[in-house]
C-alpha cells in the first residue's frame, strides 16, 4: 500500500492554459474524490467516482472543470482556460465504500498557481 | 442537503489543559461524522469517526469526540493538550468538510 499518489506536486501555468492532474488511489479503493483547498480553508468538494462512474459533481463547479476515471483506477482532473481564481491546492482522496464505514485517505495534493 | 459548521476559526489552549474543538452538523438520515487533522505541510489525516453505537468515540493520538444527537454536535476533545497537537482540524459529514479550526497549544 503506497497511499494515494498525485502528480504533479506543483504546477505553474499562465492564465488561459489548460492543465491536467492525475490521481492514483489506493489500489483496492473503489471511491475516488476530488477536492479544492485554499489557504486556511476546508477542502471544497468537487466531484466523486465510484469505480468508473462519476456519481456526483458540485453544482458550484464551473464547466471548465472535468474529471474522468476511465478504468475505475486512476483519475484525471482537467481545468480548461485556467483563471487566476483557480489557484489552489487540488486534493484527491480515495476510500473503500462499505455499507456504513467510509474513511477517506488523502494524497499530498497538487498546488496550482495561475499567473 | 448536508452541511457542517465549525464556529471557531482559532482555538488556543495551554499545554496540559483539556481542549475542545466544536462542530455542528445538519444532515438528513444517518450522520456519518468524521474528524480529520492537517499538520503544517502535510496531508489530511483521519482522526476518528462516528457511524453508530456509543456516543463517545475514541480516535488517534488520544483524541475523542462526543456525538450529541439532540444538539446535532460532534465536538472533538482531548483531556491533556500537547504542543504537537497544534494543527488544523476539520469536521466532516460524509464527504463534506467544515471550514476548519486552527488549534494552537501554548507551551
Amino acid at each position: 500500500d503506497t497511499g494515494v499518489s498525485q502528480d504533479p506536486r506543483h504546477k505553474i501555468t499562465k492564465r488561459g492554459q489548460n492543465v491536467t492532474f492525475r490521481c492514483d488511489p489506493i489500489s483496492e479503493h473503489n471511491r475516488l474524490y476530488w477536492y479544492r483547498q485554499t489557504l486556511g480553508q476546508g477542502p471544497e468538494f468537487l466531484t466523486y467516482f465510484q469505480n468508473e462512474a462519476q456519481l456526483e459533481k458540485s453544482r458550484l463547479l464551473s464547466d471548465r472543470f472535468s474529471a474522468e476515471r476511465p478504468k475505475g483506477s486512476f483519475s484525471t482532473l482537467e481545468i480548461q482556460r485556467t483563471e487566476q481564481g483557480d489557484s489552489a491546492m487540488y486534493l484527491c482522496a480515495s476510500s473503500l465504500a462499505e455499507a456504513t464505514n467510509e474513511k477517506l485517505f488523502f494524497g499530498s495534493g497538487t498546488q496550482l498557481s495561475v499567473l | 442537503a448536508q452541511s457542517v459548521a465549525q464556529p471557531e476559526d482559532q482555538v488556543n489552549v495551554a499545554e496540559g489543559n483539556p481542549l475542545t474543538v466544536k462542530c455542528t452538523y445538519s444532515v438528513s438520515g444517518n450522520p456519518y461524522l468524521f474528524w480529520y487533522v492537517q499538520y503544517p505541510n502535510r496531508g489530511l489525516q483521519f482522526l476518528l469517526k462516528y457511524i453508530t453505537g456509543d456516543n463517545l468515540v475514541k480516535g488517534s493520538y488520544g483524541f475523542e469526540a462526543e456525538f450529541n444527537k439532540s444538539q446535532t454536535s460532534f465536538h472533538l476533545k482531548k483531556p491533556s493538550a500537547l504542543v504537537s497537537d497544534s494543527a488544523l482540524y476539520f469536521c466532516a459529514v460524509r464527504a463534506i468538510f467544515g471550514t476548519g479550526t486552527s488549534l494552537t497549544v501554548i507551551p
